[in-house]
């Protein structure tokens, strides 16, 4: 049973599309962080979140942590081909270790 | 790019016979961690590290032993290797530990049991 779902799983858009993904569980979580990966490249640490309802902004990209700290969501705003990649949400509970979701995989047409 | 560097990059090798994957940190991070990533279930965590021969067991250790005798280097050992064991393998650091992880990953293994 996976702790974290994450929706969708694939999604595909034009250049300049803004598009929202989402990190969603029935637990609780201490923190929150999202990671993107690239092909035959280790996933990258972007953010973590850890107050509820937290926002954070990373140049085009907004994270948000729910005010439960049960869910979370990336939205990236006018997307370029160079944010492809597969990104990844990954919830720590308190005293345990990092849980990661399946992830979503983007793809960014020009 | 923290300095993480996995070997080797790609292996191919039968079933039954044993394999060691390496990784080594140049960033003194005390906490390393092997990770699987198959699709359908993401990354999943076999062994980790919180010092030198201080290990502990993931969620997916069965098969699967680990050794650290340097801070830098951690060893991920399939004693008899099987089919379900192809993985794309991720070796990971992290300066703390729980609730303040933060990982860094290396560029990772293909390996293929056939």
């Amino acid at each position: 049973t996976q702790l974290l779902e994450q929706s969708p799983q694939f999604l595909s858009i034009q250049e300049g599309e803004n598009l929202t993904v989402y990190c969603n569980s029935s637990s609780v979580f201490s923190s929150l962080q999202w990671y993107r990966q690239e092909p035959g490249e280790g996933p990258v640490l972007l953010v973590t979140v850890v107050t509820g309802g937290e926002v954070k902004k990373l140049k085009r990209l907004t994270f948000q942590f729910g005010d439960a700290r049960k869910d979370s969501s990336l939205h990236i705003t006018a997307a370029q081909p160079g944010d492809t990649g597969l990104y990844l949400c990954a919830g720590e509970t308190s005293g345990s270790r990092l849980t990661f979701g399946e992830g979503t995989q983007l793809t960014v047409n020009p | 790019d923290a300095g993480i560097t996995q070997s080797p990059r790609h292996k191919v090798t039968e079933t039954g016979t044993p394999v060691t994957l390496r990784c080594h940190q140049t960033e003194n991070h005390r906490y390393m961690y092997w990770y699987r990533q198959d699709p359908g279930h993401g990354l999943r965590l076999i062994h980790y590290s919180y010092g030198v021969k201080d290990t502990d067991k993931g969620e997916v250790s069965d098969g699967y032993s680990v050794s650290r005798s340097k801070t830098e280097d951690f060893l991920l050992t399939l004693e008899s290797a099987t089919s379900s064991q192809t993985s794309v393998y991720f070796c990971a650091i992290s300066p703390d530990r729980a609730p303040n992880e933060k990982l860094f990953f290396g560029s990772g293994t293909q390996l293929s049991v056939l």
